[in-house]
Formats: C-alpha cells, structure tokens, sequence
C-alpha cells in the first residue's frame, strides 16, 4: 500500500494569506490527524477527524481549521498566517492503534 | 496533566556502542507508548508501541524499550548503534479515551552518531 501523502511538500507565503494543505491516508484508514511541529514547541496535536467528523481539536485558534472528505482525504486551512505559523505540518493516518505519519508540509511564512 | 519528558536533549555515541534514550510520562492511567525516529526532512516512523502484555517489546531496527509502570518509564535501547541511526527520536503517549489519534510527543533526543 502507498503511504501518507501530503501536498505541497514546500510552501512559502506571506503574512495575512491564507494556505491549504492536504493529506491523503493510507488505502482503507479513515482516521486522519494533522500535528505542528516547530523547534520552540515541539509537535502538537491540531485535530482529528473520523469519517468527516471532527472529534478532536488541540489548543490553536480558530484560524486553523480542516475537513476531511468522502474519500477519506483532509485539507488543512490556515487563514490570516502569522509569522510563528512557519512549522512542518505533519498528517497521519490510523490503523487499529497506530498512527502512520506523512512526510510533512513544511510551510515558511515570510 | 498528561506530559511525557524525554530529559535529554542531545546524545553523542560512538558506532557500535550501547544506546539508551530516556522517557517519562505523566498519565492518569496505564498509557499507550511509542516510540518514532525522524531524519531530517522526513515524518515520522515508527519504531515500537506498547499497549499491554510483555513490559519488553521489539521494534525496528533493532530497537527495543521497556515499560516500567513504578518509574513511569519506557526507556528505548539498541545494543549496537550503527551511523544510520543518527536522528531524532521522539517518545510518546497515547490516551485511551478522546480517540487515539491524540498523541503527546516528548521534546525529543538528537543523536549523532561518531564514527
């Protein structure tokens, strides 16, 4: 089976744009969640959904949002972006227990 | 509130030496606990879990850890590090309610590995 995809794997923006990225799970997951990794806090849980259903959500505001679709594939959406939201966003997919990571967004913020 | 506590930031080994990286976790009840590698530009993979049973598991890579339920502990081992092991390596604890997804990493361990 492939594994997680995401896309881009690079992005570069500005302060105020908006950005989406997206993940696709592995063939037949249905759980996908999405983490913030950067060298000041570390990685950190955004959210989770469940067959189009979010059913968790960390501590971040409301400018980060997600879906996830039929087909099980999830978009990310950062509004207004701040400098501190330069990160490598990273997605997984879920089998039974464990959680199968993407190779990552990493997304600067200019 | 949960935490897990990887307490060293940095490791220096030497190839073919014993490698032992720290983990703690704070956790109201008996945890889900893994254990990922990450390369530099890479996500993470992952090197073992425990859930239950046998307080020694295997992994990749010839990977091993421990649970110790009286230290809070899940220690990640490998008898022989190789140069390919140079990465980070991340220490984390699953809750067994709120979904499992919801996963709360250590800071992590950077290993360099010297020839």
């Amino acid at each position: 089976k492939a594994g997680v995809t995401q896309t881009p794997r690079y992005l570069i923006k500005t302060r105020g744009q908006q950005v989406t990225l997206s993940c696709s799970p592995i063939s037949g997951h249905r759980s996908v969640s999405w983490y913030q990794q950067t060298p000041g806090q570390g990685l950190q849980f955004l959210f989770e959904y469940f067959s189009e259903t979010q059913r968790n959500k960390g501590n971040f505001p409301g400018r980060f949002s997600g879906r996830q679709f039929s087909n099980s594939r999830s978009e990310m959406n950062v509004s207004t972006l701040e400098l501190g939201d330069s990160a490598l966003y990273l997605c997984a997919s879920r089998d039974g227990y464990e959680q199968f990571f993407g190779p990552g967004t990493r997304l600067t913020v200019l | 509130a949960q935490s897990v506590t990887q307490p060293d930031i940095h490791i220096t080994v030497s190839e073919g030496a014993s490698l032992e990286l720290r983990c703690n976790y704070s956790y109201g009840a008996t945890p889900y606990l893994f254990w990922y590698v990450q390369s530099p530009g890479q996500g993470l993979q992952l090197l073992l879990k425990y859930f239950s049973g046998d307080t020694l598991v295997q992994g990749i890579k010839g990977f091993e850890a421990e649970f110790k339920r009286s230290q809070s502990s899940f220690n990640l081992r490998k008898p022989s590090v190789h140069w390919s092991d140079a990465a980070e390596y991340f220490c984390a604890v699953g809750p067994l309610s709120g979904g499992y997804n919801k996963l709360i990493f250590g800071a992590g361990t950077r290993l360099a590995v010297h020839p």
